[in-house]
């Protein structure tokens, strides 16, 4: 069974920039979440979606945001793009909520500059 | 305001030194403690789940224990390969909502 698929694996980019991170669930699994990590913050929740609906979000500003797809499969993008969003992005899925054990990618390394 | 606090933030072993991981949390309304092990360039990886204090779970040289304010994660004999950081996690519902709360994570080092 195939895990959970982010890509890309490394992104660079320039302040004010926008990006789009792409992550494909296992298969079966209908929750995806993102979360941020840092060196200093560690995980933080950005959002859940369940059945391409939105259905937490963590306090991050409305820079944040994401879909689902009909397949599961989902999207996250960041607008105008800040220095401090530099970070590992992590997806992962479940099968139904976040309060079962989670199944992460390996995450996109998103460098601003 | 809900917390969870792991100690140490790294932990340096010698290969078969036992030794144990906390993670201290004060949150309201805990439904559950997760545990999970991350290796450098790679997501996490899910280890166990604890619900109810005294409860115990158990894989291979780590074991986790759970009360009513921390869990522990003990880790006997360890090997170089154990060497990760490892992550808990505190599940609870605040506001209706579903929250899973991170640790900032201990690192561990075995060294042969």
């Amino acid at each position: 069974k195939a895990g959970v698929t982010q890509t890309p694996r490394y992104l660079i980019k320039t302040r004010g920039q926008q990006v789009t991170l792409s992550c494909s669930p296992i298969s079966g699994h209908r929750s995806v979440s993102w979360y941020q990590q840092t060196p200093g913050q560690g995980l933080q929740f950005l959002f859940e979606y369940f059945s391409e609906t939105q259905r937490n979000k963590g306090n991050f500003p409305g820079r944040f945001s994401g879909r689902q797809f009909s397949n599961s499969r989902s999207e996250m993008n960041v607008s105008t793009l800040e220095l401090g969003d530099s970070a590992l992005y992590l997806c992962a899925s479940s099968v139904a909520s976040t309060n079962e054990k989670l199944f992460f990618g390996s995450g996109t390394q998103l460098s601003v500059l | 305001e809900d917390q969870v606090t792991q100690s140490p933030e790294a932990l340096r072993l010698q290969e078969g030194e036992s030794s144990s991981l906390n993670c201290s949390y004060t949150v309201s309304g805990l439904r559950g403690l997760f545990w999970y092990r991350q290796d450098p360039g790679k997501g996490p990886e899910f280890l166990f789940t604890l619900y109810s204090a005294g409860e115990e779970k158990e894989k291979e040289r780590l074991k986790a224990t759970l009360t009513k304010k921390e869990s522990f994660l003990h880790i006997t004999a360890p090997k170089p390969e154990d060497s990760a950081t490892y992550l808990c996690a505190v599940f609870l519902i605040s506001g209706g909502y579903n929250k899973l709360i991170f640790g900032a994570g201990t690192r561990l080092a075995v060294h042969p």
